[in-house]
């Protein structure tokens, strides 16, 4: 099966200055990778996705990257805010199956 | 914008009872998902339902879960017998395709056994 590993699992940064998270994937059938933002106490929600047809994507301050030959992909944010601050979520998807396998998580404290 | 929903947000149950959790799927969405997470740890996939009967399942959905769609909104999971490590948050999600689509996840479901 597939499995994720996401790295670093804390990340402080000061306000206004970028973070970049990294997750590797094992499965080269994987093609689908999204990344959720979770606030604590809250659901999951969607802020980018990358598919595996595609080396980069960014919307506004958010980009992902992918690597599929090193099977890893990574989210950059900008300009980073202290709305920004809560735990992330990479996963990885094959478009033959259902499941998403997510990473470890990691959690990103904006510090004003 | 349409949102899955959850209930109950809190269930605290004793070890042994049955639980069932509730969810209600984005109106056209075709394929429904459970996921938990254990306090602290990553998001782990149970289960996924398509065209009312289940498409995929991980090692953790054993004979002790079972879901069921029993009418056109409602998406439920049965815990039958439960145990304390089944304490964690129980998410539902729901996505027009699979594979390669955005799952919209619920607010989840926090279980707590005692």
């Amino acid at each position: 099966g597939e499995n994720v590993e996401q790295h670093p699992s804390t990340l402080s940064v000061q306000e206004g200055d970028s973070a970049v998270i990294k997750c590797t994937y094992s499965d080269s059938a994987s093609n689908y990778f999204p990344w959720y933002k979770q606030e604590l106490g809250k659901r999951p929600q969607l802020i980018i996705d990358i598919r595996s047809n595609v080396g980069e994507k960014k919307d506004q301050r958010i980009a992902v990257t992918l690597n599929k030959t090193a099977k890893h992909f990574s989210l950059h944010i900008t300009e980073t805010q202290p709305e920004d601050s809560a735990v992330y979520f990479c996963a990885a998807s094959k478009s033959a199956g259902n499941q998403f396998y997510f990473g470890t998580g990691t959690s990103l404290t904006v510090i004003p | 914008e349409p949102e899955v929903t959850q209930t109950p947000s809190h269930q605290v149950t004793q070890m042994g009872q049955e639980v069932i959790l509730r969810c209600v799927p984005i109106s056209n969405h075709l394929y429904f998902y459970w996921y938990r997470q254990i306090l602290g740890q990553k998001v782990e996939f149970l289960v996924s339902f398509y065209n009312n009967e289940i498409s995929e399942k991980s090692e953790i959905f054993d004979d002790q879960f079972s879901v069921e769609r029993p009418d056109g909104s409602n998406f439920t999971l049965k815990i039958r017998s439960t145990k304390l490590e089944d304490s964690a948050m129980y998410f539902c999600a729901s996505a027009r395709t699979s594979g390669r689509d955005e799952q919209y996840f619920g607010p989840g479901t926090r279980l707590t056994v005692t």
